[in-house]
């Protein structure tokens, strides 16, 4: 089983900050990961995969980074839609597996 | 458009037996293989069950591995979970998600979700 911890698992931002979200694995994955994004009430959406592709209809401010056991989700210029929950999940190996989390909140 | 309604949730007691359902519709269902990925209330997700478009390679998380069954139909557009010997930790949001054509293994699409809620 491939662990994952994301960090940080609450970030207090306001808009137009730029914020970084961290996501490391037990073992080396390449690049992949994917990042999703999740409102309350509402299923997860695919924001990146493949660590760093962006999914179509994504704004160009999410971004992604990293390969191997280290990896970041960028969102360069916050917007009051991007308060949400983000989730990183590797695809590298079964059992698929999800970090924990990071509920970016207004501060 | 692509579509993905999941239906078949629901109170059941522990012990209990339920089946989910996966409507699928807008794309080319028997192309893509399936997900399904529950999330307990306020918590985080968690990955049940792959199955591949053919049905011809399956895993479970150890979580659910002998209680439930995956499975799929491909002339209904429909993927199901079979869930037996349902327990309290089982209580959860179940979603159906699609792989990714390009990136097997990222989750491109999901329904809403059904609730299952298992208690005494």
């Amino acid at each position: 089983v491939i662990w994952m911890t994301q960090s940080p698992s609450l970030l207090s931002a306001s808009t137009g900050d730029r914020v970084t979200i961290s996501c490391r694995m037990s073992q080396g994955i390449s690049s992949y990961l994917a990042w999703y994004q999740q409102k309350p009430g509402k299923a997860p959406e695919l924001l990146i995969y493949a660590a760093s592709t962006l999914q179509s209809g994504v704004p160009s401010r999410f971004s992604g980074s990293g390969s191997g056991t280290d990896f970041t989700l960028t969102i360069s210029c916050l917007q009051s839609e991007d308060f949400a929950t983000y989730y990183c999940q590797q695809y590298y190996s079964f059992p698929r597996t999800f970090g924990q989390g990071t509920k970016v909140e207004i501060k | 458009e692509v579509q993905l309604v999941e239906s078949g949730g629901g109170l059941v007691q522990p012990g209990g037996s339920l089946r989910l359902s996966c409507a699928a519709s807008g794309f080319t269902f028997s192309s893509y293989s399936m997900n399904w990925v529950r999330q307990a209330p306020g918590k985080g997700l968690e990955w049940v069950s792959y199955i591949s478009s053919s049905s011809s390679t399956i895993y479970y998380a150890d979580s659910v591995k002998g209680r439930f069954t995956i499975s799929r139909d491909n002339a209904k557009n429909s993927l199901y979970l079979q869930m037996n010997s349902l327990r309290d930790e089982d209580t959860a949001v179940y979603y159906c998600a699609r792989d990714h054509l390009r990136a097997l293994g990222a989750k491109d699409y999901w329904g809403q979700g059904t609730l299952v809620t298992v208690s005494s």
